[in-house]
C-alpha cells in the first residue's frame, strides 16, 4: 500500500534560517505529491504540488522536487519567517479518486 | 476557484445528541468527497469516502451507524455524528476532488466538535 514518511518534529528555527523537511514515499504507479500546511486552529491549505518525476513545486518561497529515483519530496525554504510557523504535511495521491495518504505532519516553529 | 466550505466551523453539544456537519464545494462539482478526522497533534485519518448518489465507503474501524454520511448532490456531503460522546470530540475535515483535476483534493477549513 501507499505510505508517506516525514521527519518528526517539532522543528525550531530562528527567523531567516534555512528550512528542510524530509519526506519519502512508497506508492504504486505514478503518484502526485503534495505539501499541505495547517496553521493553528485552521484546516489544510495546499502549499505546493508536483505531478510527475523531476517536477518542482513552488509557492511562497517554498520548494519541493519530485525525485522518483529516491522516492522523495523534501520541502525547502531559504529563509523562514515567524509567519511560517505551522504544521506541514507531506501527502500523495495515486489518482482516480483515490484517497490521499498523509504523513504524520511536522510542526515548524520559527522564533524571532 | 475550487473552494470547499464547512458548516459549522465549531460546535459544542451535549453527550447523547447528534450533530450534522456540512461540506460544500462552492464553485465546482464533486462526485467524490472525503471525510477525515484529526486528533490533537496527529495527522488526518480518513474516515470514509462519500460518493454522490450511493452509499459511502467506510475505512476499517469506523462505525458507519455512528458516522452517517449522505452525499445528496454534486456539491454537498453531510456527516452526522449520532449519539455523540466526549471521545468523539475532534477536528473533522472534508475534502473534494475536482473532476479531471490531476488528483488534487481541496480541503474544507474543518469543524471543531466538542462533546460535553
Amino acid at each position: 500500500g501507499n505510505s508517506v514518511t516525514q521527519m518528526e518534529g517539532p522543528v525550531t528555527l530562528s527567523e531567516e534560517a534555512f528550512l528542510t523537511i524530509n519526506c519519502t514515499y512508497t506508492a504504486t504507479g505514478y503518484p502526485s505529491l503534495f505539501w499541505y500546511v495547517q496553521y493553528p486552529g485552521e484546516g489544510l491549505q495546499l502549499l505546493l504540488k508536483a505531478t510527475k518525476a523531476d517536477d518542482k513545486g513552488s509557492n511562497k518561497g517554498f520548494e519541493a522536487t519530485y525525485r522518483k529515483e529516491t522516492t522523495s519530496f523534501h520541502l525547502e525554504k531559504g529563509s523562514v519567517q515567524v509567519s511560517d510557523s505551522a504544521v506541514y504535511f507531506c501527502a500523495l495521491n495515486s489518482g482516480g479518486y483515490q484517497k490521499v495518504t498523509f504523513g504524520t505532519g511536522t510542526k515548524l516553529q520559527v522564533i524571532p | 476557484g475550487a473552494v470547499v466550505s464547512q458548516h459549522p466551523s465549531w460546535v459544542i453539544c451535549k453527550s447523547g445528541t447528534s450533530v450534522k456537519i456540512e461540506c460544500r464545494s462552492l464553485d465546482f462539482q464533486a462526485t467524490t468527497m472525503f471525510w477525515y478526522r484529526q486528533f490533537p497533534k496527529q495527522s488526518l485519518m480518513l474516515m470514509a469516502t462519500s460518493n454522490e448518489g450511493s452509499k459511502a465507503t467506510y475505512e476499517q474501524g469506523v462505525e458507519k451507524d455512528k458516522f452517517l454520511i449522505n452525499h445528496a448532490s454534486l456539491t454537498l456531503s453531510t456527516l452526522t455524528v449520532t449519539s455523540a460522546h466526549p471521545e468523539d470530540s475532534s477536528f473533522y475535515i472534508c475534502s473534494a476532488e475536482l473532476a479531471g483535476g490531476l488528483n488534487e483534493q481541496f480541503f474544507g477549513p474543518g469543524t471543531r466538535l466538542t462533546v460535553l
